[in-house]
């Protein structure tokens, strides 16, 4: 079993829905939480962290629940713009990061 | 700031030469890594730094070497190419290991192994 799974996609969807992407992590001991976006050919960057009491940024919206060891990201009001891949990230035993394979969004006008 | 820079952008090398991929931060980072990328995989940690002088083994580090001898810098040596190290590099840094630090990403380089 892979330590962080993702759905690969793609989720294909019209510009303003609403989407939610779900990722699983194997340790139950991890800390750390992260959304990572990776645009096409692109280098990684940090959406957001994600926290035990869930949080939002504007459209973004992630949660965590432990019990279940999984982490979601839900965007609202979908734009052109937000078609990436997103890396769910968690930090394994070591305190190191682990990266999910991404799951890719492509939102279409 | 130019953040994390990485040379070269591209690269074909034939299976058995040598080459160093270069990182330079700008940042004052503690914290720099190299990961690979390859398609139905997460990034994967090869070598890691906590410092100048100090360096360590992640994940996938055969085949690759690195040294650490200034803050800024971080290059990625392969001893002989073989057409498995074929991937997309990634370095990345962070101000320390801690892991809620936000990692930074240089731009990539696209390595092809013959």
């Amino acid at each position: 079993r892979k330590e962080v799974e993702q759905d690969p996609g793609p989720f294909n969807v019209p510009e303003g829905a609403t989407v939610a992407f779900n990722c699983t992590y194997s340790n139950s001991a991890s800390q750390s939480f992260f959304w990572y976006r990776q645009d096409c050919r692109k280098e990684p960057k940090l959406l957001m962290s994600v926290y035990s009491s869930g949080n939002e940024d504007g459209r973004f919206t992630a949660q965590l629940n432990r019990a279940s060891q999984y982490i979601s990201l839900l965007i609202r009001d979908s734009k052109l713009s937000d078609s990436a891949t997103y890396l769910c990230v968690v930090s394994g035993a070591t305190n190191k990061l682990i990266f999910g394979t991404g799951t890719l969004l492509a939102v279409q006008p | 700031n130019a953040g994390v820079t990485q040379t070269p952008k591209f690269q074909v090398l034939k299976t058995g030469q040598s080459m160093t991929l270069q990182c330079a931060q700008d940042m004052n980072h503690e914290y720099m890594s190299w990961y690979r990328q390859d398609p139905g995989m997460g990034l994967r940690l090869i070598h890691y730094s906590v410092g100048a002088g100090i360096t360590d083994q992640g994940e996938v580090p055969n085949g690759y070497n690195v040294s650490r001898s200034t803050t800024e810098d971080f290059p990625l040596r392969l001893l002989s190419a073989a057409p498995s190290q074929t991937s997309v590099y990634f370095c990345a840094s962070s101000y320390t290991a801690g892991p809620r630090d936000t990692q930074y990403f240089g731009p990539g380089t696209r390595l092809t192994v013959l």
